[in-house]
């Protein structure tokens, strides 16, 4: 098993730019999400999904958008990026409520000049 | 904020002492979580205790928590320089599918 795999692993954006971050787990789980993490802080939930074909707003949803149209990826998008983006993304994976852990990414490190 | 609360914020020890972190929450739970993160790395879950649990252990790691007072205590015994890190606790509200995550505490084990 990968686990949960993140692509791409670093990129860098000009304010405007649009990109997609791809998350793929292997281990048959129901719920993805989308983290983000600041220098200094723990992570802040941008976007859930309970299932595939579902997605619901976590803390910080402005400005991006997700798909789940596969149980084993989910992807998260900025249509237009801007220097508040500037972060580490990371995805999670739980195999359902019950089972509580969750397993994650190595993350994507974004940087928007 | 949702957001539990750790402290302390950083926590500089020699090898072979007691490294003990302290985490709040705010709300009622299902569980508490403990998370690992190496410099530049995903988080690797550490253990978990469920709100009707009063103390876990696994291996050097011991976790309390005391849902009166609605805060957990994570404490790694006789530490190693491999132990540093930056330590997050996180929690499961009741009747969520959300993980809210504390700020961390980043632990330095010094050789």
């Amino acid at each position: 098993n990968a686990g949960v795999t993140q692509t791409p692993k670093f990129r860098v954006l000009k304010t405007g730019q649009s990109m997609t971050l791809l998350c793929a787990q292997d281990m048959n789980h129901e719920y993805m999400y989308w983290y983000r993490q600041d220098p200094g802080m723990g992570l802040r939930l941008i976007h859930y999904s309970v299932g595939e074909g579902t997605t619901a707003k976590g803390e910080v949803p402005d400005g991006y958008n997700v798909s789940r149209l596969k149980k084993q990826n989910f992807l998260l998008g900025l249509e237009s990026a801007a220097p508040s983006q500037t972060s580490v993304y990371f995805c999670a994976s739980i195999r359902a409520a019950a089972t509580d852990t969750q397993y994650f990414g190595p993350g994507t490190r974004l940087t928007v000049l | 904020s949702q957001q539990g609360e750790e402290d302390p914020q950083a926590l500089s020890i020699q090898e072979g002492e007691n490294a003990t972190m302290n985490c709040s929450y705010k709300t009622s739970i299902n569980n508490l979580q403990w998370y690992r993160q190496n410099s530049g790395r995903g988080l690797v879950h550490l253990i978990l205790i469920r709100s009707n649990e009063r103390e876990k252990h696994s291996g050097r790691l011991r976790v309390t928590l005391d849902t009166s007072k609605k805060s957990s205590s994570l404490l790694i015994t006789a530490s190693r320089a491999a132990d540093t890190a930056s330590y997050f606790c996180a929690f499961q509200n009741t009747g969520g599918f959300k993980t809210i995550f504390g700020a961390g505490t980043r632990l330095f084990v010094k050789a």
